[in-house]
């Protein structure tokens, strides 16, 4: 079946702009996740939804990240006034939460984000 | 000090060999564990899953020492599509979901 996809796969903005970065998770995982990972850098964590509850925001490095989930499937990110060490890959994944091995997270091939 | 720590390597392995590399934790509530693989300019793809001990995939073995706050991957008869940056990942009983990752191991396979 379908895998995670993500959009743009690409993305240069310049410094002060707003972007959003698109996630579309595996049909019928009920869990999302956003990472980025910076050249040489394993992945950092950002947020994670789980169906209805509140997400874990607790990896935002700054208020001008944010993060929504519409109708528990597509994730948008938005990052507002872009700097230039935001400029990363944005990787998002998915798992099936509530059976066996479900915690297994699964990912899109990334956003690659340059800010000039 | 981060909370999940791998040995960036590079590790040079002859095709058809073996090799181990471990990643170390340092919260011990971290109970399940993960190795990805990923490939230059790729995302990372799931190679592994470890919810107790060890798990074993083919070629491929993962040992989890819980006293000691390690998991190890062990590659048999390395080939050379097996060159890839691995990446272990430590999920906690608190932040179900929430994995933490190393910055990654390089293994290189030459023929």
């Amino acid at each position: 079946g379908a895998g995670v996809s993500q959009s743009p796969s690409n993305k240069v903005t310049e410094k002060g702009k707003d972007v959003e970065l698109r996630c579309d998770p595996i049909s019928g995982h009920t869990a999302l996740y956003w990472y980025r990972q910076s050249l040489g850098q394993g992945l950092e964590f950002l947020i994670y939804f789980q169906g209805n509850s509140a997400p874990d925001k607790s990896g935002l490095p700054s208020d001008r990240f944010s993060a929504e989930r519409t109708g528990g499937s597509v994730s948008t990110l938005t990052i507002q006034r872009t700097q230039q060490e935001d400029s990363a890959v944005y990787l998002c994944a998915s798992s099936l939460r509530g059976l066996a091995r479900s915690y297994e997270q699964y990912f899109g091939p990334g956003t690659r984000l340059t800010v000039t | 000090r981060k909370e999940v720590e791998q040995d960036p390597g590079p590790f040079n392995v002859p095709e058809g060999a073996t090799v181990a590399f471990n990643c170390t934790y340092s919260n011990s509530a971290s109970q399940s564990f993960f190795w990805y693989r990923q490939d230059c300019r790729k995302e990372p793809k799931l190679l592994m899953s470890v919810y107790s001990s060890g798990n074993e995939d083919g070629r491929f073995t993962a040992q989890l020492n819980r006293a000691s706050q390690y998991i190890s991957l062990l590659i048999r008869d390395s080939k050379l599509s097996d060159s890839a940056t691995y990446l272990c990942g430590a999920m906690t009983t608190d932040s179900w979901g929430k994995l933490q990752f190393g910055a990654g191991t390089q293994v290189v396979v030459t023929p």
